[in-house]
């Protein structure tokens, strides 16, 4: 079955360290990545997608996004956190061209320690 | 309007009763979603709808749940004879067409229910 894993359900780094959340997903083919941030109480905010070309997809608040086929893995990495980046992450797939629903991972949530 | 809307933010409703959420998308986007949002279970598909055609049900986890849009805009997710399972958040995004190439979905800010 198609799916998309988020290994970490919770993550705390210290402000001003680096990023990294990790997304597999499990697909033939190559979907459409996106991920997603939520936070409290917010509907969920579009960080970056990615589509097609370039794996390095830059997204917006500083975040990045690297697609590797080879591991099936779409990361995304901030190189210094801030505290206003706690929230939670969802890593999505898209699959089947026009097929319209996003399918989700069970979200990161990440905790920034001052 | 300016963002995707739904309405009640929040609703507590007795077992058993019927509820109905209502979901306002950004005006001319002609695909519209609802998925929900359960503890610790992340993002869960519902349903959508594109255009004049006909939705894709797929999600809907029983036959307790349905949804219409009326006129191609307002939609209501109607959830008959709930129960305490069906408590979540319901989220609805809309887009301006299906979700491929460059289309972005835009997500309102949920409706809580909480089944008692």
């Amino acid at each position: 079955a198609q799916s998309v894993t988020q290994p970490d359900i919770h993550i705390t780094v210290s402000e001003g360290a680096s990023l990294e959340l990790r997304c597999n997903y499990s697909y033939g083919a190559t979907p459409y990545l996106f991920w997603y941030v939520q936070s409290p109480g917010q509907g969920l905010q579009l960080l970056l997608k990615y589509f097609s070309g370039d794996t390095l997809v830059q997204g917006i608040k500083g975040f990045e996004a690297e697609f590797k086929r080879s591991q099936s893995s779409f990361n995304l990495r901030k190189p210094s956190v801030h505290w206003s980046d706690a929230a939670e992450y969802f890593c999505a797939a898209l699959v089947g061209g026009s097929q319209g629903n996003l399918i989700f991972g069970k979200g990161t949530k990440l905790s920034v320690k001052p | 309007g300016a963002g995707v809307s739904q309405s009640p933010s929040n609703k507590v409703t007795e077992k058993g009763k019927d509820v109905e959420l209502r979901c306002d998308p950004i005006s001319g986007h002609t695909a519209l979603y609802w998925y929900r949002q359960s503890l610790g279970q992340g993002l869960e598909f519902l349903i959508y709808f594109q255009g004049n055609s006909a939705p894709d049900k797929s999600g809907l986890p029983s036959d307790r749940f349905s949804a219409e849009r009326t006129g191609g805009s307002v939609s209501t997710l109607t959830i008959q004879r709930t129960q305490q399972e069906d408590s979540a958040v319901y989220l609805c995004a809309s887009s301006l067409y299906l979700i491929q190439g460059n289309t972005e979905a835009f997500f309102g800010q949920g409706t809580r229910l909480t089944v008692v």
